[in-house]
């Protein structure tokens, strides 16, 4: 079984709704972070945690909002989701050593 | 800034190799990472290097470090298709515990 797993790992929505994206890992890593990936642009970071009561924004935080459910679960939300939100997004862990990060498979969005 | 910057594409021959640069832009990183994500897939680190180290070999793969430059370099020896993948650096400056990472190079491996 995969250590960092994402669903849906694919979901088209229309504009304006609400979505979650879900985040669970089985690598008991306290950190986790939530990551877009565009063309060109590479990896920007949206949220990180780093442990269950630890919240912090990334560089693109702007549209976006989490829960730290558990220690092993991350959930993304798009409280209003718009078309320039379409976008690759991974879930990452990691322990103390946060140059060593693991990756879920990613979950493709797109927002009509 | 924050920037870490690489050239968008290469295109190599099966069994020549490839080399692959970044440049960053915080001397006071402490470990810079190459990270590997191939296609429909997340990513996986690669390989790292100290700061302190001008040169890192792995196998097949070699890390060149100029830090007088912020200048990294990947170095796949006897390309496969098998290498065919996005490669991203990334770094941790060192006024931040978040990982930073660069625009990602496409590798294309043709025969």
């Amino acid at each position: 079984d995969a250590d960092v797993t994402q669903t849906p790992r694919n979901r088209i929505t229309k504009t304006g709704k609400r979505i979650m994206l879900e985040c669970s890992q089985t690598k008991g890593h306290d950190r986790m972070y939530w990551y877009r990936q565009d063309p060109g642009l590479g990896l920007r970071l949206i949220y990180y945690s780093f442990d269950v009561k630890d919240i912090n924004k990334g560089e693109i935080s702007d549209g976006y909002s989490v829960s730290r459910q558990a220690q092993a679960k991350f959930s993304l939300s798009l409280e209003s989701a718009i078309p320039n939100q379409t976008a690759l997004y991974f879930c990452a862990t990691s322990d103390y050593r946060v140059g060593t990060q693991y990756f879920g498979p990613g979950t493709r969005l797109l927002v009509l | 800034g924050e920037d870490v910057e690489q050239s968008l594409f290469l295109s190599v021959r099966e069994g020549d190799s490839s080399v692959i640069n970044c440049t960053y832009t915080d001397s006071s990183s402490t470990y810079l990472y190459w990270y590997k994500q191939e296609p429909g897939a997340g990513l996986q680190l690669l390989t790292y290097i100290f700061s302190n180290m001008d040169m890192k070999q792995d196998q097949r793969l070699t890390v060149l470090l100029n830090k007088k430059d912020k200048h990294l370099s990947l170095r796949i020896a006897d390309t496969q298709t098998g290498d065919s993948a996005i490669y991203f650096c990334a770094e941790i400056p060192g006024s931040t515990d978040k990982l930073i990472f660069g625009t990602g190079t496409r590798l294309q491996v043709f025969p």
